[in-house]
């Protein structure tokens, strides 16, 4: 199993610009999640997704979309990029939609918004 | 609402000395407590959860972290310290009921040869 991917792993912007980070799992894992981890402020959960269909707003939702139409791919789509959204951003899944079970994390995308 | 507070942004020790990185929660009901840690230019990996049961829970590379109710504490231990055990760790919770964890901010621990 390949597990958590996500691509690109780098990424520059322009402000306005738009883009999708891409997330996929082969673990046909129910729950998939995206954060965002900035120096000082630990992981911040931007949107999830209880199942195919299913997605849902996190704590920063601002700026962001989400769609799920399959079980294994979760993108993330920004609509006009901004520097406050230069970040490492990290897909997550895990097996159900109870998060008591553990998070299997991507590799992250490193953005640079200019 | 839920939340977690780690209050050490670095946490140094020796190799071969014990080390603890602290984590308190607060959260309503019963929390699920989870344990990640991070290396260098790499997603996060899960070291350990507390559900319920025993207080003290078993996890990986020899990490061990004590659920403490009255103190709301989940604080990670180990040992013995090793120089690759330098790496970022993060405190999750989650409350019975919700589906979505809280992270703390993370506590760089460096292990000096």
């Amino acid at each position: 199993n390949a597990g958590v991917t996500q691509t690109p792993k780098f990424q520059v912007l322009k402000t306005g610009q738009s883009m999708t980070l891409q997330c996929a799992q082969d673990m046909n894992h129910e729950y998939m999640s995206w954060y965002r981890q900035d120096p000082g402020m630990g992981l911040r959960l931007i949107h999830y997704s209880v199942g195919a269909g299913i997605t849902d707003q996190g704590e920063v939702p601002n700026g962001y979309n989400v769609s799920r139409s399959t079980t294994e791919d979760f993108p993330l789509r920004l609509l006009s990029a901004a520097p406050s959204q230069t970040s490492v951003y990290f897909c997550a899944s895990s097996y159900t939609g109870d998060s008591y079970n553990e998070q299997f994390f991507g590799p992250g995308t490193r953005l640079t918004v200019l | 609402a839920q939340s977690v507070a780690q209050p050490e942004d670095q946490v140094n020790v020796a190799e071969g000395n014990p080390l603890t990185v602290k984590c308190t929660y607060s959260v309503s009901g019963n929390p699920y407590l989870f344990w990640y840690v991070q290396y260098p230019n790499r997603g996060l990996q899960f070291l350990l959860k507390y559900i319920t049961g025993d207080n003290l829970v078993k996890g990986s590379y020899g990490f061990e972290a004590e659920f403490n109710k009255s103190q709301t504490s989940f604080h990670l231990k180990k040992p013995s310290a090793l120089v690759s055990d330098s790496a970022l760790y993060f405190c999750a919770a989650l409350e019975s009921g919700y589906s979505t964890l809280t992270f703390g901010k993370g506590t760089m621990l460096l292990v000096s040869p």
